[in-house]
């Protein structure tokens, strides 16, 4: 089972460069989630969604939009990337909200100069 | 909205040493919380949940958390810690009701001594 993946692992951009940031599951989970991490901030919900075409912002949204066209995959967009969302990005994916454990991807580390 | 706070920002133990990391959190209802662990390197893992019932619950690796309703508190606890637990541990919470999402605490870094 591949579980959560996602793509890129590594990226580099620069201050006002776009890029997307593709998480995929298989397990056909309802819950997808996007997640910052950073040093002494712990883990801050970016966006999330509860099924396939909803989505909902989290606790920092700003700076990012997201999609979920299909149920396995869940996209974050950054339109125009800043040093400040220089950070580590983790999806995870829950079969359903509240009881169930969160799956987590490997996460993205993405640093925009 | 709910938030999550975990008092300590690095604990540093030797080897056989009891180990207690606070957590607290603020929400008014019914809650699930979860303790995750993420190694150097490596994701986040499911450590233990609550969700209901027998408020100490046991998780992997002899950890344990006990949920005081009273105190809002969720705290994680292993009588003796081996060098392998240096890792970082997040608590987290989610309000038991659909629509909501997991919401962490900053964590806490474990560095243990052999």
């Amino acid at each position: 089972n591949a579980g959560v993946t996602q793509t890129p692992k590594f990226r580099v951009l620069k201050t006002g460069q776009s890029m997307t940031l593709l998480c995929a599951q298989d397990m056909n989970h309802e819950y997808m989630y996007w997640y910052r991490q950073d040093p002494g901030m712990g883990l801050r919900l970016i966006h999330y969604s509860v099924g396939e075409g909803t989505t909902a912002k989290g606790e920092v949204p700003d700076g990012y939009n997201v999609s979920r066209l299909k149920k396995q995959n869940f996209l974050l967009g950054l339109e125009s990337a800043a040093p400040s969302q220089t950070s580590v990005y983790f999806c995870a994916s829950s079969y359903i909200q509240g009881n169930s454990p969160l799956h987590f991807g490997n996460g993205t580390r993405l640093t925009v100069t | 909205a709910q938030s999550v706070s975990q008092h300590n920002h690095h604990v540093i133990l030797s080897e056989a040493a009891s180990l207690e990391l606070g957590c607290n959190y603020s929400y008014g209802g019914t809650v699930n919380l979860f303790w995750y662990v993420q190694y150097p390197g490596q994701h986040l893992q499911l450590l233990l949940k609550y969700f209901s019932g027998d408020p100490l619950v046991k998780g992997i690796k002899g950890f344990e958390a006990e949920f005081i309703k009273s105190k809002f508190s969720f705290n994680l606890r292993k009588p003796s810690v081996q060098w392998s637990d240096t890792a970082e541990y997040f608590c987290a919470v989610t309000p038991n009701q659909a629509g909501t999402a997991l919401i962490f605490g900053k964590g806490t870094t474990l560095s243990v001594s052999s």
